[in-house]
């Protein structure tokens, strides 16, 4: 049990596109999603938290209005990249927990490449 | 701020040996501590959690255990086989950070046959 998707797993896209990235809990309510991104040989830095119903809380340095992240159910949360550039490529992981200190489960990443 | 560190960067052995993976950190007020495997253009697959109350804790040819006051934690793998070739992560949990992980930069296995 317990497992998280995330779709697309690859993207390729032009300069100036903006990007979707869903993360669905598919067996369990997700309280609170997050949002990871990890460059080349680098490790997953936390860029955003997302607890349903409200407001992102974002990591300093992230930029909230480049970095459009919505939690409106239990079980989806969506990360949109606007006006991506070549700098946003990157490997991005999403992860939910039921609640409180429990076990985070991770989607399959999303490989972002922009053009 | 938990910083984690994770020692060595890569690791190169011979199918059959024996390893262990080692993970630092420098904030000892910790929920849990989980070790992951990633593989390459992969998401993460949790191996072991251990919480703070924990010392150690197995799954199959797996070991983790957990030091939390010198702030330690070692991920001992035996008779290592091709198929562990994968980048291993660690991450800590801490009280005050909102249940986010915080992880190390992972350390790179390669079991060659």
């Amino acid at each position: 049990g317990a497992v998280v998707s995330q779709h697309p797993s690859w993207v390729i896209c032009k300069s100036g596109t903006s990007v979707k990235i869903e993360c669905r809990s598919l067996d369990f309510q997700a309280t609170t999603m997050f949002w990871y991104r990890q460059f080349p040989k680098q490790s997953l830095m936390l860029m955003a938290t997302s607890n349903e119903g409200s407001k992102a809380t974002y990591e300093q340095g992230v930029e909230k209005d480049k970095f459009l992240i919505n939690h409106a159910s239990l079980t989806l949360s969506t990360l949109t990249v606007t006006s991506a550039h070549p700098e946003d490529s990157s490997f991005y992981i999403c992860s939910g927990i039921r609640g409180g200190n429990q076990p985070q489960h991770f989607g399959d990443g999303t490989r972002l490449s922009i053009l | 701020k938990q910083e984690v560190t994770q020692i060595p960067a890569a690791l190169s052995v011979p199918e059959g040996e024996n390893l262990v993976l080692n993970c630092s950190f420098t904030d000892s007020a910790i929920y849990n501590l989980q070790w992951f495997r990633q593989d390459p253009g992969k998401g993460l697959t949790s191996l072991l959690l251990i919480q703070s109350s924990q010392r150690e804790q197995t799954s199959g040819r797996l070991n983790a255990s957990l030091d939390k006051s010198s702030g330690r934690s070692t991920l001992y793998i035996a008779a290592s086989q091709p198929g562990d070739s994968a980048t291993y992560l660690c991450a800590v949990l801490n009280s005050n950070s909102g249940y986010a992980l915080n992880f190390g930069k992972g350390t790179s296995l390669l079991v060659t046959p």
